[in-house]
């Protein structure tokens, strides 16, 4: 059984900057073999896809909302993902999930996102 | 970017009853690579449907999903009370990977 542990949120200052890290464990689960997705959800837009990264880290794509601001990354020997958020405005107000994504080859789409975590707020306010 | 439309916003039923719930694309959705997921309160989605119409591992077989192109609907055949939830689609077949704004299941 696969299990996403999120931590790194809380409350940052407008243009501050915030890392959040998802730890991933279970039995039989190879971490490195499989993309990475971040989505976020806040109340006024939803469920957000923003960032994938693939098992060898060579590849990651980002939604455009946060290009260039967020950075993707993992640690494959410790089975950990992260994301470094900065310039952070009160946009980025929301709970971040981190989810495995269902395949290894997901470059341009055909992955769904099959396991997720519980989420970390991340409060973006003065 | 390919946006989701999910129908109706709210859906008031009765266990026992069957729900229909519907999500349309503004583009065909590649290989009809649409996902659903249920979110109860407090907790994170989790995938019931992928590729439109493939029951996911664990997922009763009460849930059932169709559609191809730009239409999708997500089926319930026989409510019960876990199933009251909020229901998302997502597309995946291009980036970026867009969900809609989600049906509300409520018991009526």
């Amino acid at each position: 059984q696969l299990q996403l542990v999120e931590s790194g949120g809380g409350l940052v200052k407008p243009g501050g900057s915030l890392r959040l890290s998802c730890a991933a464990s279970g039995s039989g689960f190879s971490f490195s073999y499989y993309y990475m997705t971040w989505i976020r959800q806040s109340p006024g837009k939803g469920l957000e896809w923003i960032a994938s990264i693939d098992g060898d880290a060579s590849h990651t794509e980002y939604a455009d909302s946060v290009q260039g601001r967020f950075t993707i990354s993992r640690d494959n020997a410790k089975n950990s993902l992260f994301l470094q958020m900065d310039s952070l405005s009160g946009e980025d107000t929301a709970v971040y999930f981190c989810a495995r994504d269902s395949g290894r080859y997901c470059d341009g789409g055909g992955c769904y996102l099959s396991d997720w975590g519980q989420g970390t707020l991340v409060t973006v306010s003065s | 970017e390919i946006v989701l439309t999910q129908s109706p916003g709210t859906l008031s039923l009765s266990p026992g009853e069957r729900a229909t719930l519907s999500c349309r694309a503004s583009q065909n959705i590649n290989y009809n690579f649409l996902a659903w997921y249920q979110q109860k309160p407090g907790q994170a989605p989790r995938v019931l449907i992928y590729g439109a119409s493939s029951v996911a591992t664990g997922i009763p077989d009460r849930f059932s999903g169709s559609g191809s192109g730009t239409d999708f609907t997500l089926t319930i055949s026989r409510l019960e009370s876990e199933d009251f939830a909020v229901y998302y689609c997502q597309q995946y077949g291009r980036s970026p990977y867009t969900f809609g704004q989600g049906t509300k299941l409520e018991i009526k």
